[in-house]
């Protein structure tokens, strides 16, 4: 079967940094999305993850371990814009055609 | 026009009625998805074609009925919905199956 988690919400400061952390289990994985959805907007595209370790594009990045069956979006320098849903998604099957996703992460940027 | 475009933008739809969605990509990609967004439930992928030919099938009841006649264009066939078919449909494509995708805007269905 295949499960991912993420918390529902989390609120930061203006300027701070802040780590959303997505656990799965899915067979036959091949690789991490993150999807940014602003409120009432489409889901766009942050980051992809496929190896172990960290990938830093530019304020964003984001880490796997696919032992653990755990990643992690990392936001530094907050601004009120990044508030929104952050979707972690886990790619499966043999020609990566399954994609599910968490339930996504509301971050709340307060000033 | 460019990215990922949706038509209709919102629809309100009998349980008797029948309707389509469309969905059209200007990015030359090679694979297109419909999913399903509903109120505090996940993301849902409901069907994945590659170069035309369906690869992926989640379980979606036959009331929904998907359709690509071609690369560029995807079609959502409804009938005979249910009021918990409600939600936003988001159309996406890719340049391969399985790579980064781009999602359209979404059409918000209401089944009344």
């Amino acid at each position: 079967g295949q499960n991912i988690d993420q918390p529902t919400e989390m609120t930061a400061t203006e300027g701070a940094i802040v780590q959303i952390n997505c656990t799965y289990q899915t067979s036959g994985f091949n690789g991490l999305f993150w999807y940014q959805q602003h409120a009432g907007e489409a889901p766009t595209f942050l980051s992809y993850n496929v190896l172990d370790g960290l990938e830093e594009k530019g304020r964003f990045s984001s880490f796997l371990s696919r032992s653990k069956g755990y990643s992690y979006l990392l936001l530094k320098e907050l601004q009120m814009k990044d508030s929104a849903s952050y979707l972690c998604a886990a790619r499966s099957g043999a020609a990566g055609n399954k994609l599910t996703f968490g339930g996504g992460t509301r971050v709340l940027v307060k000033p | 026009e460019t990215g990922v475009t949706q038509t209709p933008r919102h629809l309100v739809m009998g349980m008797t009625n029948k309707k389509s969605l469309k969905c059209e990509q200007h990015l030359g990609h090679n694979a297109m998805y419909w999913y399903k967004q509903s109120a505090k439930k996940p993301l849902e992928l409901m069907f994945v074609y590659s170069l035309e030919e369906r690869v992926e099938n989640n379980s979606v009841p036959s009331r929904f009925s998907p359709e690509c006649p071609n690369s560029s264009h995807l079609f959502l066939h409804l009938h005979t919905l249910q009021p918990e078919d409600s939600a936003l449909y988001l159309c996406a494509s890719s340049q391969e199956v399985g790579n980064e995708q781009y999602f359209g805007p979404g059409t918000r269905l209401t089944v009344t």
